[in-house]
């Protein structure tokens, strides 16, 4: 069956540091990977999406994420955190017409 | 100019009470859907109609009935509403209901229940 790990719960990064959420996969096929984002109170955002071709994919907001098959990860990236970033932050895997999410990832911005 | 609007934002009723939540998106999508997030904060897939037509219908309780009038609106009703119903209802849509489309949320129901 597809799902989708996100093993960090909550992580918090300094202002100016990079950042990397990882995602691990379980899907059948090639699968369509996506990264959302939800600020408090608000839906969720498509940042990046990756289904085939290059492996490192960019995203809105400065994100990138890497496609590794030989991990059946999708790590989502960021060269350099502001403050704005922090947010709950989603791995999905498209199953059909719907995503499988994962639990999500907190991400705390400290100054 | 919201793309995907949902009414209300807030919901705070009794257990038994009978609910709806409205869902209208001017992206002109062929398909909707709703998601259910937990306290958790994890998201699932509860139901998806393309073109006012049920294709996705998870293991949901019939409590809930997704009701599209047309391919603009899918309104989400629940019966007999249980504690446990308490959550966040995601509204989205998407282009079409291929695999791989990019999803539109709205930005959610708080729905609360005594």
């Amino acid at each position: 069956a597809q799902s989708v790990t996100q093993p960090d719960i909550h992580i918090t990064v300094s202002e100016g540091a990079s950042l990397e959420l990882r995602c691990n996969y379980s899907y059948g096929a090639t699968p369509y990977l996506f990264w959302y984002v939800q600020s408090p109170g608000q839906g969720l955002q498509l940042l990046l999406k990756y289904f085939s071709g290059d492996t490192l994919v960019q995203g809105i907001k400065g994100f990138e994420a890497e496609f590794k098959r030989s991990q059946s990860s999708f790590n989502l990236r960021k060269p350099s955190v502001h403050w704005s970033d922090a947010a709950e932050y989603f791995c999905a895997v498209g199953s059909g017409t719907a995503l499988i999410f994962g639990k999500g990832t907190t991400l705390s911005v400290s100054s | 100019d919201t793309a995907v609007s949902q009414t209300p934002k807030y919901l705070v009723t009794q257990m038994g009470n009978d609910k709806s939540i409205k869902c209208e998106q001017n992206l002109g999508h062929d398909t909707m859907y709703w998601y259910k997030q937990d306290s958790k904060k994890f998201l699932k897939i509860m139901f998806s109609y393309n073109n006012k037509e049920l294709i996705i219908n998870e293991t949901v309780p019939n409590r809930f009935s997704p009701k599209s009038p047309d391919k603009a609106h899918l309104n989400l009703h629940i019966n007999s509403l249980e504690l446990g119903d308490s959550a966040v209802y995601f509204c989205a849509s998407s282009q079409g209901d291929r695999e791989g489309e990019k999803l539109f949320f709205g930005s959610g129901t708080q729905l609360s229940v005594l």
